[in-house]
């Protein structure tokens, strides 16, 4: 079993729908949370970083923990196509870059 | 400001045979993170660099290896190549030893046939 888990997609939505990515993991030593997007040929940019449990909020971005179930989830408002990339979710036990442990990502398509 | 900076952005090479990737870190950023980016795997830890000094090594045979330099750019090399090497490599920094946010650059994408 892989220390995080997170479903590839591709998921396709409408322009202006609510999007809800998901990543479930299994060490419960994780203490940073973050999601990154991903568009294709470019590398990984930060989008939200949590730490430990509890709700951010960032524009039309809202990063959840839920430590207590090994949950974490990035909601997307109104979503436009130029949000269709793939979001991968990262986390760590310590504060450091090195110890990030990524999700595989879930491909997202924002349509007209 | 200039972002993570990779060379090359593409690269074919032959099984058994070297190779030297390069980055250079966004200006001030000290620390130098790689990764591998296989299909299907997800990212996966390679190495960090800070300081000029090897911080911590990830799940990887001896065959990958890499360097930085005082000007904190960093190289990575991969020696006897492998098909399942086929991946995309990419370089992040950040600005202190051990931040959390790392900044990556587009990646190297290398194909071994």
């Amino acid at each position: 079993q892989k220390e995080v888990e997170q479903d590839p997609g591709p998921l396709s939505v409408p322009e202006g729908a609510i999007v809800s990515l998901n990543c479930t993991y299994s060490n419960s030593a994780f203490q940073y949370f973050m999601w990154y997007r991903q568009y294709s040929r470019k590398g990984p940019e930060l989008l939200m970083y949590t730490y430990s449990s509890g709700n951010k909020e960032d524009g039309r971005f809202t990063a959840q923990v839920d430590k207590s179930s090994k949950y974490i989830s990035l909601f997307i408002r109104d979503s436009q196509p130029s949000d269709s990339a793939t979001y991968l979710c990262a986390m760590s036990y310590t504060g450091t870059a090195s110890k990030l442990t990524f999700g595989t990502g879930t491909r997202l398509q924002v349509t007209l | 400001e200039a972002g993570v900076t990779q060379s090359p952005t593409h690269l074919i090479k032959t099984r058994g045979q070297q190779v030297t990737l390069r980055c250079s870190p966004i200006s001030g950023h000290t620390s130098v993170y790689w990764y591998q980016q296989a299909l299907g795997l997800g990212l996966q830890f390679l190495l960090w660099y800070d300081e000029g000094e090897e911080r911590n090594r990830g799940n990887f045979p001896p065959r990958f290896s890499g360097r930085q330099f005082p000007n904190y750019s960093s190289e990575l090399n991969v020696n006897a190549l492998e098909l399942e090497d086929s991946a995309l490599y990419l370089c992040a920094s950040s600005p202190l030893g051990g931040a959390t946010e790392a900044f990556f650059g587009q990646g190297t994408r290398l194909t071994v046939v």
